[in-house]
């Protein structure tokens, strides 16, 4: 089963400053023949399903605001937010559709400080 | 546009099955290449995929939850459900109806995603 890990856990930004959220896979979520990351990246607010912000680990999904930028190969996978908005304050997760079983990270916080 | 919506129980007791539904609506749930999964998140914490039934009936499961789920599809219904045996506390989660699309065998990430819907195992 491939392991997903976020760092930090939490993490509290000025309004206008960047956040950036690290994920790790405990292998490979790099498909050789196609040379796409299996990797995609939800926001969710209290009482909502997540919401997916980007996939093969870079591309936004449409109506996304391009301040979320996904990037990273392999095992090693950031989310940026270039510039915190009151809106962003939420967890994230990092998730492998690899192989299964799907798994996700255990989310990030982000609030305003 | 395809919308999911989960029903079901709220409380289930200890011992019990869990029992719950996913309408889709917006198209046909047969039609395309799609798979079907269940995700639950208990309060607090993270998401844990449970299994998927695929457009043709194939299921696969979380192997931690394996031996006490079977999702099966009713296309006449437009609905694919959820039965879980021998619950416990520990399942006590919100639980997630998903889909994700297939093309050219490569299977994408879930969305969209239900809303949701709270069960608590208590006797």
């Amino acid at each position: 089963d491939i392991v997903m890990t976020q760092s930090p856990d939490s993490l509290a930004v000025s309004l206008g400053e960047r956040a950036t959220i690290n994920c790790k896979s405990s292998q490979s979520v790099l498909y050789s023949s196609n040379s796409k990351n299996y990797l995609a990246w939800y926001q969710q607010k209290p009482g909502q399903p997540p919401k997916l912000l980007i996939y093969w680990a870079s591309t936004r999904e449409s109506g996304v605001p391009d301040r979320f930028s996904g990037s990273g190969s392999g095992t090693d996978f950031t989310l940026t937010i270039s510039s915190l908005q009151a809106a962003d304050v939420a967890v994230y997760y990092c998730h492998q559709y690899y192989m299964t079983p799907f798994s996700f990270g255990p989310g990030t916080t982000v609030d305003v400080q | 546009q395809v919308q999911l919506q989960e029903s079901g129980p709220g409380l289930v007791k200890p011992s019990q099955t869990l029992s719950l539904t996913c309408t889709v609506s917006g198209g046909p749930i047969n039609s395309g290449s799609y798979y079907w999964s269940w995700i639950r998140q208990p309060a607090g914490k993270g998401l844990e995929w449970i299994g998927r039934i695929y457009t043709s009936g194939s299921t696969d499961y979380n192997p931690s939850l394996k031996s006490r789920v079977t999702i099966s599809l009713d296309t006449f219904k437009n609905q694919f459900s959820l039965r879980m045996t021998s619950v416990t506390a520990a399942d006590t989660a919100v639980y997630y109806c998903a889909r994700s699309s297939v093309v050219g065998g490569t299977v994408y990430w879930f969305d969209p995603w239900g809303q949701g819907t709270l069960v608590t195992v208590s006797s």
